[in-house]
C-alpha cells in the first residue's frame, strides 16, 4: 500500500520567515495530494491540494509543488505568521477506494 | 458547502459498554465516508471505508467485529465501539468526499474525543 514520509516532525521559524515541508510517497499510483491544518483538539482543515496533471498550485502565502518522478511534494509557506502555528499533515491518495494515507505531521511553532 | 458534523463531540463511558458515534454530510451527499483514529501527537489512521448502502471496508489490522460501520443513507454513518476498553480511548474523526467536482477531497468532522475507563 501507499507510504507517506513527511519531514520535518517539527520546525520552529521567525515570524516573517518561510517554511517548507516535504512529503514523499511510495505508490506511483497516487493521483491527489491534499495538505491539512490540524489546530490542537480540531478537526484538519483542507488548506491546498494538488493533483497529479499540475506541477504547482498556489493560494496567496501558500503554495504546494509536485514532482512525480522523485515522488515528492512540498508545501511552503511565505511571510509565516504566528496563526499558522498548527500540526500540518500531507496525503496522498489513489483512485482506488479514495481513502487517504496521511503522513506522521509537522507540528510548525512561528515565534514573533 | 461541504460542512461534515460528528456526534457527541466528546464521551466517557465504562469498560465493556458500547459507543456509537455519528457523522453526517450537512449539505451534501456522501455516496463515501472515512473513520479515521487518532492518537496524541500521531497522525491519522485510517480505521474504515465506509459506503453507502454496502459493507464497510476495514483496514489491516482493524476489528469489524468490535468498530461496527454502518452507511444507511448519503448523509449518515456511524461507528459502534462495541466492548469498549481502556485501549481504544481516543479521537475518532470521520470525513466525507466531497460533491460534485470536488471528489476527490474530503471534509473533516470535528471529532469525537473517546474515554474508556
Amino acid at each position: 500500500g501507499e507510504n507517506v514520509e513527511q519531514h520535518p516532525s517539527t520546525l520552529s521559524v521567525q515570524e516573517g520567515d518561510s517554511a517548507v515541508i516535504k512529503c514523499t510517497y511510495s505508490d506511483s499510483a497516487s493521483n491527489y495530494f491534499p495538505w491539512y491544518k490540524q489546530e490542537l483538539g480540531k478537526r484538519p482543515q483542507l488548506i491546498i491540494d494538488i493533483r497529479s496533471n499540475v506541477g504547482e498550485k498556489k493560494d496567496q502565502r501558500i503554495a504546494v509543488t509536485l514532482n512525480k518522478t522523485a515522488k515528492h511534494f512540498s508545501l511552503h509557506i511565505t511571510e509565516t505568521q504566528p496563526e499558522d502555528s498548527a500540526v500540518y499533515f500531507c496525503a496522498a491518495q489513489t483512485n482506488s477506494g479514495y481513502a487517504l494515507n496521511f503522513g506522521k505531521g509537522t507540528s510548525l511553532l512561528v515565534t514573533p | 458547502g461541504a460542512v461534515v458534523s460528528q456526534h457527541p463531540s466528546w464521551v466517557i463511558c465504562k469498560s465493556g459498554t458500547s459507543v456509537k458515534i455519528e457523522c453526517r454530510s450537512l449539505d451534501f451527499q456522501a455516496t463515501t465516508m472515512f473513520w479515521y483514529r487518532q492518537f496524541p501527537k500521531q497522525s491519522l489512521m485510517l480505521m474504515a471505508t465506509s459506503n453507502e448502502g454496502s459493507k464497510a471496508t476495514y483496514e489491516q489490522g482493524v476489528e469489524k467485529d468490535k468498530f461496527l460501520i454502518n452507511h444507511a443513507s448519503l448523509t449518515l454513518s456511524t461507528l459502534t465501539v462495541t466492548s469498549a476498553h481502556p485501549e481504544d480511548s481516543s479521537f475518532y474523526i470521520c470525513s466525507a468526499r466531497g460533491p460534485g467536482s470536488s471528489t476527490d477531497t474530503q471534509y473533516f468532522g470535528p471529532g469525537t474525543r473517546l474515554t474508556v475507563l
